[in-house]
């Protein structure tokens, strides 16, 4: 099993509507997670953090972390076609004290 | 400087020539990352520095990958005899806090083409 799994996508919303995005993570010891969103060429840019168990929201966007399950997800409410790239889910393991990163859900908006 | 700064943005090496790629991590964070990142994949970690010491280089995919960090600050990814397969773009990163319980900033990458 793949340290962090994401499927790959593409995923399409239309535009307003809620994108859903979802990763899980082998390392139960896991402390720290994180989304990225990746547009084409350009280099990853932290969209959320979240360290403990539920919802945490900031503007558009919500995370969620189930850590029982293993499982972190990102919501987008509203979707906007600015939203279109690539969303990278990283994983703190904490037993190798380093960042990895899943493949990355490419995310498609259609207006 | 305001951010990660890498060099050079762009890099074309003949097959087998050496190539040493530079990364300028924000002020004193402590922790720096390198990841290489093939087209259409995510980040794939290379080697991690919390200071000067290399505490993790389980990424380097061969023995022609070297980094170094030696004072803690600026760290060079050095790739020897370069391949067609080392072609991607290289990505470094760095965090403020020991504990990496804060989000890793990126620069804004090296794209590496071995022709």
């Amino acid at each position: 099993q793949k340290e962090v799994e994401q499927n790959s996508g593409p995923l399409s919303v239309p535009e307003g509507a809620i994108a859903s995005l979802n990763c899980t993570y082998s390392d139960r010891v896991s402390q720290s997670f994180f989304w990225y969103r990746q547009y084409s060429g350009k280099s990853p840019e932290l969209i959320m953090s979240i360290y403990s168990n539920g919802d945490k929201e900031d503007g558009r966007f919500t995370a969620q972390l189930n850590k029982a399950s293993q499982y972190v997800s990102l919501l987008i409410r509203d979707s906007q076609p600015s939203d279109s790239a690539t969303y990278l889910c990283a994983v703190n393991m904490n037993r190798d004290d380093k960042i990895i990163f899943g493949k990355g859900t490419r995310l498609h908006i259609l207006p | 400087g305001a951010g990660v700064s890498q060099s050079p943005r762009y890099k074309v090496a003949k097959r087998g020539q050496d190539v040493a790629l530079r990364c300028d991590p924000i002020s004193g964070h402590v922790s720096l990352f390198w990841y290489q990142q093939a087209l259409g994949q995510g980040p794939e970690f290379l080697t991690y520095f919390q200071n000067e010491a290399q505490l993790d280089k389980s990424g380097l995919p061969s023995d022609r990958f070297f980094a170094e960090r030696p004072e803690g600050s600026v760290s060079t990814l050095k790739i020897q005899r370069t391949q067609q397969e080392d072609s991607a773009v290289y990505l470094c990163a760095s965090s403020p806090r020991r504990d990496l319980n804060t989000e890793a900033f990126f620069g804004q990458g090296t794209r590496l083409t071995v022709v």
